[in-house]
């Protein structure tokens, strides 16, 4: 079992639609976690981070996380097609100082 | 600020050849880490270097191996290539490479390697 996983999609939603990512992870030891996106051919950037358990506003974009539940969510409201991409969640823990990112669930928004 | 700088941005090779990747990190970036992303394993990390010394290391066979120059300038090595190396390499950089800060990790376009 992955530690972290995500469905890869696709995703479609219409333009102004409110699109709604999900990530489950295994393991306890995550301390923080990410949201990237990734268009095609380059590489991830990131969009949120977050620590606690609760929500996290930038903008369109909303994060949750429930720690007791082992389980992250990516809201983006008001959705364009320049958010149409690959959006990957990740885990992070201090110790071996490394992310751990889910298989990423591919985005589609159509005008 | 010129990003983080991957080249070649593509490789074709074959079986048995080895390849080496390079990444130039943001100015200023002390760290620099490596994935490798297929479509079936996702993005998995390969090590991270920090000051010219392997900080950390995932769960890759020793044919995969890096350096990191002075300047901060990281090359990725692959020996013996198979098959299954063929993937988008990433390199990422960041400040001091500890996510804990709260520090962002800047990715490149990555190199895509094909083995024939």
């Amino acid at each position: 079992q992955k530690e972290v996983e995500q469905d890869p999609g696709p995703l479609s939603v219409p333009e102004g639609a409110i699109v709604s990512l999900n990530c489950t992870y295994s393991n306890s030891a995550f301390q923080y976690f990410m949201w990237y996106r990734q268009y095609s051919r380059k590489g991830p950037e990131l969009l949120m981070y977050t620590y606690s358990s609760g929500n996290k506003e930038d903008g369109r974009f909303t994060a949750q996380v429930d720690k007791s539940s082992k389980y992250i969510s990516l809201f983006i409201r008001d959705s364009q097609p320049s958010d149409s991409a690959t959006y990957l969640c990740a885990g992070y823990k201090a110790a071996g100082n490394k992310l751990t990112f889910g298989g990423g669930t591919r985005v589609l928004v159509k005008p | 600020k010129a990003g983080v700088t991957q080249t070649p941005r593509y490789l074709i090779k074959t079986r048995g050849q080895q390849v080496t990747l390079s990444c130039s990190p943001i100015s200023g970036h002390r760290s620099v880490s490596w994935y490798q992303q297929t479509p079936g394993q996702g993005l998995q990390f390969l090590f991270e270097y920090f000051s010219e010394t392997q900080r950390n290391k995932g769960n890759f066979p020793g044919r995969f191996s890096g350096r990191q120059f002075s300047n901060s300038r990281s090359e990725m090595n692959v020996s013996t290539l198979e098959l299954g190396d063929s993937a988008l390499y990433l390199c990422a950089s960041s400040l001091d490479g500890t996510v804990v800060s709260g520090e962002k990790l800047f990715f490149g376009s990555g190199t895509q390697l094909s083995v024939l």
